[in-house]
């Protein structure tokens, strides 16, 4: 298993900025995700993040919107740019530690006014 | 492309009564399975998986899964709930421990 810590857990900000969200894991794994849970929503894949490549994004999520940064192998960022209310969501990262199972953090709940 | 279908978006019981919560999913190759919770206002946390071998899981709380390749299903059970089983549950699945596609949830609300 892993144990991941997400940084803020919530925030609220004003249209127009940009929040930059820290994903630490306690170990090195190779693969990283982040993803968006709109409220009432399942979870959507935005993009995949792993260390010494550029992130690969799903259809819908552009990096100038969601830019990822990922500079070793327990820590990564996802930065929400630009932000319009449309963008309060929960933002989770995750990891596959091996074995083919992913473990989630704990998440970020933005709210942008 | 894969997809997951959960078939009830709510699904309302009583305290000890057994629960079914229906997932059934398509894709073209072999797929892991797995069902998440999410309690109110926290992340998602791991009840069971399916990765190969016995097509019937075990997962934490009492939960089990079983996987039917045939009928593309992978359907969760528990002989009697708990009020402490309510929160939203997600089936999701995977090729080969890549990105996960998730179903859209299905609410559970156990009534005393």
């Amino acid at each position: 298993s892993a144990v991941i810590s997400q940084k803020p857990s919530r925030d609220i900000c004003q249209r127009g900025t940009s929040l930059t969200i820290q994903c630490q894991v306690d170990s090195q794994v190779t693969m990283m995700f982040w993803y968006r849970q709109q409220p009432g929503q399942s979870l959507t894949l935005i993009a995949t993040a792993n260390q010494g490549s550029e992130a690969t994004y799903e259809s819908g999520f552009v990096i100038d919107k969601f830019p990822i940064s990922r500079p070793n192998l327990t820590f990564s960022t996802l930065t929400v740019s630009n932000m319009s209310p449309e963008d309060s969501s929960i933002y989770l990262c995750s990891v596959v530690p091996g074995g083919g199972t992913q473990y989630f953090g704990p998440g970020t709940r933005l709210l942008v006014l | 492309a894969q997809s997951v279908t959960q078939l009830d978006s709510q699904v309302p019981v009583f305290e000890e009564a057994p629960v079914e919560l229906r997932c059934n999913y398509s894709s073209s190759v072999s797929v892991y399975l797995f069902w998440y919770v999410q309690y109110p206002n926290q992340g998602l946390q791991l009840l069971l998986k399916y990765l190969s071998g016995s097509t019937l899981v075990k997962g934490i709380n009492g939960f089990e899964a079983e996987f039917n390749k045939s009928q593309t299903s992978f359907h969760l059970r528990k002989p009697s709930v708990h009020i402490s089983d309510t929160a939203e549950y997600f089936c999701a699945v995977s090729e080969e421990g890549g990105k996960l596609i998730f179903g859209q949830g299905t609410e559970l609300s156990v009534k005393p």
